[in-house]
């Protein structure tokens, strides 16, 4: 079963910060990786998805690269502002055909004025 | 531009009761899913409707039912609530089966006693 890993748990970073977010994936055999904005009390947004063929995708200040064949992704955010704060999570598809995404823990991120 | 709305936000419950947790999407979406979020744990796939008429057990399937009741609403059942299942629970949808969950409720807070 696919197993997705975020570190770390946690991050504080200073407004205006840039700051990588890491995802790590055991299977590397996945059609896509989706990264998720999490806000307190609320669902999930997503931000970026980047299909198996592509390197990277980029919106805005938010960057998200892919390596496959050494199952890690991360998430650039550049010039970290306070509304960044959020919990973020990758996600990745189950391969077997259920209609399922595998999620991480997440990374609760910080950004202090 | 409500998207997916799930009710109710909050709930407590003994230890043996039952309840309905409800969701509705008005995006004219095909798939349904119900996920559960537990610290330190990624969202995990209780049951998923790929289209209406339709459902299939997720990971977590055991103390749930779901209930496909139209294109727009797909209900969770817990027959009898147990503290294990003391969880956030995530109602989300997708345009058509082969895709991937895209769209999230805000999630209901179900505490069980």
């Amino acid at each position: 079963k696919q197993e997705v890993t975020q570190i770390p748990a946690a991050l504080s970073v200073p407004e205006g910060e840039n700051l990588v977010l890491n995802c790590s994936f055991t299977d590397s055999a996945i059609y896509n990786l989706q990264w998720f904005r999490q806000d307190p009390g609320k669902g999930l947004t997503s931000l970026l998805l980047i299909q198996s063929s592509q390197r990277e995708q980029t919106s805005g200040r938010l960057n998200a690269s892919l390596d496959k064949s050494s199952g890690r992704s991360t998430l650039y955010i550049a010039a970290s502002q306070p509304g960044d704060s959020a919990t973020y999570l990758c996600a990745v598809p189950d391969q077997t055909g259920a209609n399922n995404l595998f999620f991480g823990t997440g990374t609760r991120l910080t950004v202090i004025p | 531009n409500a998207g997916v709305t799930q009710t109710p936000k909050f709930q407590v419950l003994k230890t043996g009761q039952s309840m309905t947790l409800q969701c509705a999407q008005d995006m004219n979406h095909n798939s349904m899913y119900w996920y559960r979020q537990d610290p330190g744990m990624g969202l995990r796939l209780i049951y998923y409707s790929a289209s209406e008429g339709t459902t299939d057990k997720g990971e977590v399937p055991n103390g749930y039912n779901v209930s496909r009741l139209n294109k727009r609403e797909f209900s969770l059942r817990l027959e009898s609530a147990a503290p294990s299942q003391t969880s956030v629970y995530f109602c989300a949808s997708s345009l058509t089966g082969g895709q991937q969950p895209q769209h999230f409720g805000d999630g209901t807070r179900l505490s069980i006693l």
